[in-house]
């Protein structure tokens, strides 16, 4: 399975402004996915990154609030942009195709 | 209805003891079901993957597949207090366009 790093592991933000998350793999992979993981809730898919081509995006998530880049096959970014407290969460980069292998995860607090 | 339930629990067990977790879903075509287990501010790791309905055993754990009742189970033997942590059952499609399902967790504390 692929080593996964993110950086950073939390932070805490004032709502408003907007906060980068780093993704790195130790290998090169076609897709990688972000998810946001609610307290007490699912996973929940935010959006695919294929390396050379937009962002896909899941229903309830837009380009303009996480903005996504994905330079090369080991390397992705998500931006959450114009912070709520609702944005707070912990956000999961995660890669493979049947299974899923995940980042330690981004602890976001938006006061 | 959710795609996929799971039990939040807290479930709180006694060292040793055999832990049974489960999860129901309603979409039938759904191929291929895992369980991911996630300690505290980590992310979810993957514990147990199969596609068919049956039994699959690794070590202590053994994950069950019924399709007919749209149900899956983990069962943990020989519980140990690092097993404490959360469950997560996800299931998918085979399909490139497919994306994973996972169930809300349930939290699993193994008492000394």
């Amino acid at each position: 399975s692929a080593v996964i790093s993110q950086k950073p592991s939390r932070d805490i933000c004032q709502r408003g402004t907007s906060l980068t998350i780093q993704c790195q793999v130790d290998s090169q992979v076609t897709m990688m996915f972000w998810y946001r993981q609610q307290p007490g809730q699912s996973l929940t898919l935010i959006a695919t990154a294929n390396q050379g081509s937009e962002a896909t995006y899941e229903s309830g998530f837009v380009i303009d609030k996480f903005p996504i880049s994905r330079p090369n096959l080991t390397f992705s970014t998500l931006t959450v942009s114009n912070m709520s407290p609702e944005d707070s969460s912990i956000y999961l980069c995660s890669v493979g195709l049947e299974t899923q292998y995940f980042g330690p995860g981004t602890r976001l607090l938006v006061l | 209805q959710k795609e996929v339930e799971q039990d939040p629990g807290p479930l709180s067990v006694p060292e040793g003891a055999i832990v049974s977790l489960n999860c129901t879903y309603s979409n039938s075509a759904f191929q291929y079901f895992m369980w991911y287990r996630q300690y505290s501010r980590k992310g979810p790791e993957l514990l147990m993957y199969t596609y068919s309905s049956g039994n699959k055993e690794d070590g202590r754990f053994t994950a069950q597949v019924d399709k007919s009742s749209k149900y899956i189970s983990l069962f943990i033997r020989d519980s140990q207090p690092s097993d404490s942590a959360t469950y997560l059952c996800a299931m998918g499609l085979y399909s490139s366009a497919s994306k994973i399902i996972f169930g809300s967790g349930t939290r699993l504390s193994i008492r000394p």
